[in-house]
């Protein structure tokens, strides 16, 4: 079975500072996507950020950007230029052809 | 384009009673899958729905259930409830199933079973 793991439960950042968020996963795939998501206070999941396993190249939307390992099975988020904005609660997924599945989240506090 | 729509937004109910949830997808999309989110599970995937039939399933006992209408809608059941039903229901559409598609959430149900 897939499993995603995002250690840090919490993490602080200084406004327009970068922030790292980590992720790891375990799975005997080859063929399989990667997100991000994030959910603001008002509950809705938003998508951020998507990589493809057999992508080498990291996926970038604007202020954020992914550093996918695939041997390592590592794929952490970094948001440059920090908002305020980005205050949320912040999953890593991990989609097969089967589902869907989540990691524990971890909960980003931006510091003005 | 409206979003993705889910009612009720809160609801109480005590144990042993039923609840139905309902999700209305982006106008145009055919699937949708249900999660359950708890602050200690975090979010676990429940179902998915494609063109009316079950194509995916998590590991919920069979008081969860769910079905998709004609028109994409979707509702999902949970019979006999017990305390740690209480949750964050979250549906999300998507054009089409597959691993590579993007899923549009709604706000979710948040149950409260007393």
């Amino acid at each position: 079975a897939q499993t995603v793991t995002q250690s840090q439960p919490e993490m602080s950042v200084q406004e327009a500072e970068t922030v790292t968020l980590s992720c790891t996963y375990d799975t005997s795939e080859s063929d399989y996507y990667l997100f991000w998501y994030k959910q603001p206070p008002s509950r809705q999941m938003i998508l951020v950020i998507r990589q493809e396993a057999y992508k080498q190249q990291n996926a970038t939307e604007n202020r954020f950007s992914v550093n996918f390992q695939k041997a390592a099975k590592s794929f952490s988020l970094k948001i440059s230029d920090s908002q305020l904005g980005d205050a949320a609660m912040y999953f890593c997924a991990y989609r097969s052809i089967n589902k869907l599945t989540f990691g524990k989240g971890i909960t980003l506090s931006v510091r003005p | 384009k409206a979003g993705v729509t889910q009612t009720p937004r809160y609801l109480i109910k005590t144990r042993g009673q039923q609840v139905t949830l309902s999700c209305s997808p982006i106008s145009g999309h055919r699937s949708v899958s249900w999660y359950q989110q708890t602050p200690g599970q975090g979010l676990q995937f429940l179902f998915e729905y494609f063109s009316e039939t079950q194509r995916n399933k998590g590991n919920f006992p069979g008081r969860f259930s769910g079905r998709q209408f004609s028109n994409s809608r979707s509702e999902m059941n949970v019979s006999t409830l017990e305390l740690g039903d209480s949750a964050l229901y979250l549906c999300a559409s998507s054009y089409l199933t597959g691993k590579d598609e993007k899923l549009f959430f709604g706000s979710g149900t948040q149950l409260s079973v007393l």
